[in-house]
This record gives C-alpha cells, structure tokens and sequence, in this order.
C-alpha cells in the first residue's frame, strides 16, 4: 500500500521561497508519477504541476511556469516541489499526488497536505 | 485550457435520495479522460471514478460514472451519510485542470 508523507507547515515572507517534500513508502517510485495539486482557503483543487521518474519529464500548469520547480530524488522515493516569487494569494494548502499509470494523470493516492502560509 | 463546469454549486439532500453531479467541459474531453474526487473537510480528495465510468479500487458501487465527450455525470444511487461531501472533476485529456466542485450537504 503506497503512502505519501509530505512534509510540515511552513510560514514563508511575501517574495520569498518554500520546498515542500513527499515521500512515498511502497510500490516502486520509479515507476509511477507524482503531482501537485493546491487548495487556498475555502476554494477548489488547481493543478500544479507533475513529474514522471521513469521518463525523466516534468508539466507545468501555464500559471506555474517559472515559477514552480518540481523534482524527484529516486534514491529516497522522496519528490519536491518549489516554488519561488511567494505571493500572500499563494496561501494554500499543497498536496502531493500519486500518478499510477503515468500516461494517464488520475491521482489515486494523495498525500495529507503541507499548509503554506504567506505572511510578513 | 479545457475549462469544466460543475453544477449545481450545492445539492441539498437527505440520506437515502438518488444524486446527480453533472460536469461540463468546454471541449471535447480526450478519449473521455475524466475522473471523479470525493473531498471531505480537512481531508484530501479521494479517487472515486476514472475514465469517466470506471470505478477506483474499495469504492461503493452506489457510485457511478457516465458521459463522454463534452458531459459528463457522476451519480449516487443511494446517498449514505458518508458521502455528504464536496465532489471534483477533473480532465486529464489535455493537461489537467479541474472542475470547481459541488458540494452535497444534508437537507
């Protein structure tokens, strides 16, 4: 049963940077995609962006680009995603999402989310 | 971007009663890449349904999926008190991107 561990809640300062970690424990990481997904308080679910290990490939959602960096360390089954330039707007709560098949981008496993807070 | 409408924003029901979630894309969604997500609050979303009508791993089959193309439906033949909850859809056919959710609350 795979599982994803994200890491804690962080409070970062407008303009600045924070790394939220995941890592998966079960199944072969290498084989499967992991995404990132984020929910502002009270608001639906927006697609960052996503990476595939096996092809060595990463998407971005339009928004995002330039502004997100998402990698993955095989060694510790562990993906991260960055993203820089923080904005108060970019309060979320981000979460870390299993891509099972990585042709076809369904999330079956979510990680519990990591709550970003952007305050001065 | 293919853009996806759900509607309505929220259903006001009561347990037992028959719901019907409908989600609109405005395009035509690639080989009916379409999933469906159960969120409850402080929780993550759960996979329900992929492929438009396939069912995820351990879900009731009071869940459903159907629709192809442009519309596509998610419904609960028999609503239990655990599925007061918001649902998503979401588009994997082009990128991704994700409907706005409705939300199924108790009458």
């Amino acid at each position: 049963q795979v599982q994803l561990v994200q890491s804690g809640a962080e409070v970062q300062k407008p303009g600045s940077s924070v790394k939220v970690s995941c890592k998966a424990s079960g199944g072969t990481f290498r084989n499967y995609g992991i995404s990132w997904v984020r929910q502002a308080p009270g608001q639906g679910l927006e697609w960052m962006a996503g990476t595939t290990p096996i092809f060595g490939t990463t998407n971005y959602a339009q928004k995002f680009q330039g502004r997100v960096t998402i990698t993955a360390d095989e060694s510790t089954s562990t993906a991260y995603m960055e993203l820089s330039s923080l904005r108060y707007e970019d309060t979320a709560v981000y979460y870390c999402a299993r891509v099972l098949m990585v042709n076809f981008w369904y999330f079956d496993v979510w990680g519990r989310g990591t709550l970003v807070t952007v305050s001065s | 971007e293919i853009l996806l409408t759900q509607s309505p924003g929220t259903l006001s029901l009561s347990p037992g009663e028959r719901v019907t979630l409908s989600c609109r894309a405005s395009q035509s969604v690639s080989s009916n890449y379409l999933a469906w997500y159960q969120q409850k609050p402080g929780q993550a979303p759960r996979l329900l349904v992929h492929g438009a009508s396939r069912r995820a791993t351990g879900i009731p089959d009071r869940f459903s999926g159907s629709g192809s193309g442009t519309d596509f439906t998610l419904t609960i033949s028999r609503l239990e008190p655990e599925d007061f909850a918001v649902y998503y859809c979401q588009q994997y056919g082009s990128s991704v991107t994700f409907g706005g959710g409705t939300k199924v609350e108790i009458k």
